[in-house]
């Protein structure tokens, strides 16, 4: 219940066009739901978040599309650029538990 | 502002040596968490502090694995005896609100 299922595991994508992650998550207990780029050699940066009080956020390229009645998530990122080849995992955790659980990542990957 | 610093960035031992991990959080961050980042997978929480209480170390290897945040701020990780499968990449973090900011992390290869 404390997982948190990311697919795909790898992705690539044309430049200019849409890249889409997907997470889905069994506990209804989380409420936050962010969503971390991850350079090689570098560790997870923040990239965006939203709460289910909220179907979609957008931050430039990239919107998180969220669906609570399918406990499902999703990244899209929009005209792909190659500085978007990374790794990506989507997250999960509580606001009475600090605890983030984590995805096991997209690799995507941009062609210039 | 200073981010998350994590030392030393590599570290090779030999499997049975002992091993330890420093990470310095950003200032003003209670919260302080250490995980296990194995190749092409999340990473893994091993044990998170808030200032310094250890208030979930439940996937922590207590056989071999220990950690201590001392006065609430610096944090080390140590391994004693390291095996050949705990080599990966050992990421800090701390948090403000729910946003966490990692360090670049400690890749550990044990031959």
């Amino acid at each position: 219940q404390q997982q948190v299922k990311q697919s795909p595991q790898s992705l690539i994508v044309q430049k200019g066009g849409i890249s889409i992650i997907n997470c889905a998550y069994e506990n209804t207990a989380f409420d936050y739901f962010p969503w971390y780029q991850q350079f090689p050699g570098k560790g997870p940066a923040l990239l965006i978040a939203i709460r289910p009080d909220v179907s979609e956020k957008k931050e430039g390229r990239f919107t998180i599309s969220f669906n609570k009645s399918a406990k499902q998530f999703s990244l899209h990122i929009m005209d792909s650029q190659p500085g978007d080849s990374a790794t990506y995992f989507c997250a999960a955790s509580m606001e009475w538990d600090d605890k983030i659980i984590f995805g096991k990542g997209t690799r995507l990957h941009i062609l210039p | 502002e200073a981010g998350v610093v994590q030392s030393p960035r590599y570290k090779i031992i030999e499997k049975k040596q002992p091993v330890a991990f420093w990470c310095n959080p950003i200032s003003g961050h209670n919260t302080l968490y250490w995980y296990r980042q194995n190749l092409g997978q999340g990473p893994e929480l091993l044990i998170r502090y808030e200032n310094e209480e250890a208030v979930d170390d439940s996937q922590l290897p207590k056989d071999r694995f220990s950690a201590e945040r001392l006065k609430g701020v610096d944090s080390t990780l140590k391994i004693q005896p390291a095996e050949l499968g705990d080599s990966a990449v050992y990421l800090c973090a701390s948090t403000i609100g729910a946003e966490a900011f990692f360090g670049q992390g400690t890749r550990l290869t044990v031959v």
